[in-house]
């Protein structure tokens, strides 16, 4: 069964870049099957897709922060990444990592990581 | 890119109660929909995929339906579990964007 957990800094300072870390256990970010995505959620807001990736590298991203994301994979370590350029305040969220079946619905998702950007 | 509205954003229901949330699409995405649940402090759950497939695990209260552009999501019976925020989300294409959310609060 497949487990997700986010890993990160909790507080980045703005203009900086924001890095979270998913490691995947149970099963392999390599396989064909999955695409793996990160989602954000402000505090008190809704949900909002930044991007996903499959295995090969192939990218996919929200168009209003595709600026500013690089989403990548490492399959040595079982891990895919989140990197945002230029934070600002408005940055601020729980962000999560989740997987998805051919790039469909998100399912398992991580437990959340609050990231809260400021000075 | 093709948006999802959900209506209401919010309401009161007792238990017992038997209650419909919708969301649309701006566009056409067949029924390439899924529904998540969220409590406070907690990831969403997967509910319901392929606009009307229940989750392995989900009550058999849930029930999804629509196709194209209108889709709902029924609780037949509420239960006091069951007061938390409902999302639907479009996997026809990216991006793959969330609806606005439905709080379900008690009355």
């Amino acid at each position: 069964q497949l487990q997700l957990q986010e890993s990160g800094p909790g507080l980045v300072k703005p203009s900086e870049t924001l890095s979270l870390t998913c490691t995947v256990s149970g099963g392999s970010i390599s396989s064909s099957s999955y695409y793996w995505g990160w989602i954000r959620q402000p505090p008190g807001k809704g949900l909002e897709w930044i991007g996903s990736i499959y295995y090969s590298g192939s990218t996919y991203y929200n168009p209003s922060l595709k600026s500013r994301v690089t989403i990548s994979v490492d399959t040595s370590k079982n891990q895919f990444s989140l990197k945002l350029s230029s934070v600002t305040a408005a940055d601020t969220a729980v962000y999560y990592c989740a997987s998805s079946i051919q790039a469909s619905w998100f399912d398992p998702w991580g437990q959340g990581t609050l990231v809260t950007v400021s000075s | 890119a093709i948006r999802m509205t959900q209506s209401p954003s919010s309401f009161s229901a007792s238990t017992g109660d038997r209650v419909t949330i919708t969301c649309r699409a701006s566009q056409g995405i067949s029924s390439y929909l899924a529904w998540y649940q969220q409590k406070p402090g907690k990831a969403p759950k997967l509910l319901i995929y392929a606009a009307s497939t229940l989750q392995s695990g989900v009550p058999s209260r849930f029930s999804g339906s629509g196709s194209g552009t209108d889709f709902t999501l029924t609780i037949s019976c509420l239960q006091s579990e069951d007061f938390a925020t409902y999302y639907c989300q479009q996997y026809y294409s990216y991006p793959s964007h969330f609806g606005g959310g439905t709080k379900v609060e008690i009355k």
